[in-house]
């Protein structure tokens, strides 16, 4: 149980295009998702917390113009990479607290994006 | 926010020893968890653990939320048990901060 999906898994765009990454939730319903961001060798730092049916909560110092998140429903929150650059290449990881949990998180394979 | 240190950044093993592996946080804590990254970038949870003991096979953990801190013990390590170990606690529900983690090389 508690499986996370991710899609694509990995991509790589031309500079200026917008790049969409998907998170779903496969067998539990998350209120919650978050959004991270690792560079090698690096932590994760997180992006973004991402609650169904209302605006993301970004942290200090990430671009919310840049980094468009929804999350539509239950089980599916989207992050959209828009006029992406090469500075944006990295890892991204999606994670999902099951709703009514004790806010156990449980994390996606993530998405390596590169922009050439 | 909370500040989160862990200990050693690197380890390096010969197959079938002992390690700990030490995180120490700034401020209280709500939860604890402990993930292992493995090569590919998937985080796997270990332990979910805000206090107390848990084990798990050749792993466990403990908390010691008074003081600050938590271990994971990892016996007879294998080279599958390479990787890099992350803590991340959160004092804001659902809001986890990571350390650094700890590179644990196993060597056959």
């Amino acid at each position: 149980g508690a499986v996370v999906s991710q899609h694509p898994s990995w991509v790589i765009c031309k500079s200026g295009t917008s790049v969409k990454i998907e998170c779903r939730s496969l067998d539990f319903q998350a209120t919650t998702m978050f959004w991270y961001r690792q560079f090698p060798k690096q932590s994760l730092m997180l992006m973004a917390t991402s609650n169904e049916g209302s605006k993301a909560t970004y942290e200090q110092g990430v671009e919310k113009d840049k980094f468009l998140i929804n999350h539509a429903s239950l089980t599916l929150s989207t992050l959209t990479v828009t006029s992406a650059h090469p500075e944006d290449s990295s890892f991204y990881i999606c994670s999902a607290a099951p709703a009514g949990g004790v806010g156990e998180q449980f994390f996606g394979p993530g998405t390596r994006l590169t922009v050439l | 926010g909370i500040q989160v240190e862990q200990s050693p950044p690197d380890l390096i093993l010969q197959e079938g020893a002992n390690s700990t592996l030490r995180c120490n946080f700034s401020d209280s804590v709500n939860n604890l968890q402990w993930f292992h990254q493995n090569p590919w970038g998937q985080l796997i949870n270990l332990f979910y653990i805000p206090s107390g003991t848990k084990q798990n096979g050749r792993l466990s953990a403990t908390t010691v939320a008074t003081e600050r801190y938590s271990l994971l013990y990892i016996s007879s390590s294998q080279t599958t048990d390479s990787g890099v170990y992350f803590c991340a606690p959160d004092t804001n529900a659902g809001k986890s901060t990571f350390g650094d983690g700890t590179t644990l090389t196993v060597k056959p």
